[in-house]
């Protein structure tokens, strides 16, 4: 049991380049979302999924894509990277018991993002 | 989404108690209100939650004042593997994390 994997763990882009961050779990959790914390920072929301096909914005979606195609995986998109999205990222899935949010979160290991 | 006012730091010396506040008196009726605690360089990582009562489980014990407008996350006895990030998270639908308290234990 991997519970929650992001890809890669760190990647340097350039101004302008989009790219792709992985996060898949084998759990069957219909709960996932992507969290970027900033250095010094607490998490901040970006988007959340609460099952395939279903998608919604988080605190702070702008720049960013995602899309729900199966239980597993939840990919997040940079669409044009600025320095300002300079970021670690993170993912994270639960249980979606019914909408209440009385279950445990599993977060992954994170994926270092550097925009030059 | 409720919000969160937890100390900015905290310290404790090994093996004692640790006494972690958070108020959030705009709680709402169903929000849980969970712990969690980001250990440097890593993913946060759940400690406890609970809805009205006092919780319990091998990591920590969660006490919630009975008008629910704030809780305090009970560490027994710190250890220095505890040094982290606690993060008080009140909600129904969603994580918002606020800037945590940061737990500096010594030896």
């Amino acid at each position: 049991n991997a519970g929650v994997t992001q890809t890669p763990k760190f990647q340097v882009l350039k101004t302008g380049q989009s790219m792709t961050l992985q996060c898949a779990q084998d759990m069957n959790h219909e709960y996932m979302s992507w969290y970027r914390q900033d250095p010094g920072m607490g998490l901040r929301l970006i988007h959340y999924s609460v099952g395939a096909g279903i998608t919604d914005q988080g605190e702070v979606p702008n720049g960013y894509n995602v899309s729900r195609s199966t239980t597993e995986d939840f990919p997040l998109r940079l669409l044009s990277a600025a320095p300002s999205q300079t970021s670690v990222y993170f993912c994270a899935s639960r249980p979606f018991t019914g909408g209440r949010m009385n279950t445990e979160a599993f977060f992954g290991q994170g994926t270092r993002l550097t925009v030059v | 989404d409720a919000k969160t006012t937890q100390p900015n730091s905290m310290e404790s010396n090994e093996e004692e108690p640790v006494h972690l506040p958070c108020n959030h008196s705009t709680i709402s009726g169903t929000d849980y209100i969970h712990w969690y605690r980001q250990l440097p360089s890593q993913g946060p990582e759940y400690v406890i939650h609970g809805l009205t009562s006092n919780v319990n489980n091998r990591m920590a014990s969660l006490a919630i004042a009975e008008d629910r407008k704030s809780s305090t996350l009970i560490l027994h006895r710190a250890t220095l593997r505890d040094a982290a990030v606690y993060y008080c998270i009140p909600g129904t639908y969603k994580y918002i994390f606020g800037t945590g308290t940061r737990l500096k234990v010594l030896a």
